[in-house]
């Protein structure tokens, strides 16, 4: 069965670095998300992609946020500056075209900022 | 403002005790809600899509309901291996956006 898959499963990192989630969404799927969970809170949206370019952002998703999906397969969201803050599990998830919306998310990358 | 809001936070229940949990929205133009489940330490797991009120869908021990304030996921006899934390989400309009609720964590007893 097709699955979305992420990449690393916990990336540890120092405030002010920069950092790139990488996801492998289903290949037929056309419509692609990232969202965080900050431990024990409620899952956030944070941006939509399709088409390659971003179809809806969350006022989360400010000018340190930046997603691209550079080459057929993967999908990527790039931290610049990482603050304490960020540290949270980050989500990819995909869809097809078809009108069920039902999104597949990938098993999540454990971002942790000292 | 919360847009979707979820209850109980937890429930705790035996072995073949049924239940619901319920998720109330306040959203206007509902496009779809979801039911997700998420283990520990993992990604949600897609259950259910609802797009009008009156709908229903079931899998196995589970059925969701949808009217136009709020969604119940029903859960008849449960078994141990139904714990996990179960999240609803609503998509608004034409926005390709979603908004998750709180979750209600069910833990199931044998």
């Amino acid at each position: 069965e097709p699955e979305v898959t992420q990449t690393p499963s916990h990336q540890v990192t120092q405030m002010g670095q920069e950092v790139i989630l990488r996801c492998v969404p289903i290949s037929n799927h056309l419509y692609f998300y990232w969202y965080r969970q900050i431990l024990g809170q409620k899952v956030e949206f944070l941006v939509s992609f399709y088409n390659n370019e971003i179809s809806e952002k969350s006022e989360i998703f400010d000018d340190q946020f930046s997603v691209e999906r550079p080459d057929g397969s993967n999908f990527t969201l790039k931290i610049r500056s990482t603050k304490l803050e960020d540290s949270a599990m980050y989500f990819c998830a995909s869809r097809d075209r078809g009108g069920s919306y039902e999104q597949y998310f990938g098993p999540g990358t454990r971002l942790t900022v000292t | 403002e919360d847009q979707v809001t979820q209850s109980p936070e937890a429930l705790r229940l035996q072995e073949g005790e049924s239940s619901s949990l319920n998720c109330s929205y306040t959203v206007s133009g509902l496009r779809g809600l979801f039911w997700y489940r998420q283990d520990p330490g993992k990604g949600p797991e897609f259950l259910f899509t609802l797009y009008s009120a009156g709908e229903e869908k079931e899998k196995e021990r589970l059925k969701a309901t949808l009217t136009k304030k709020e969604s119940f996921l029903h859960i008849t006899a449960p078994k141990p291996e139904d714990s996990a934390t179960y999240l609803c989400a609503v998509q608004v309009g034409n926005f390709n956006k979603f908004y998750f609720g709180s979750g209600t964590k069910l833990n199931v007893k044998p």
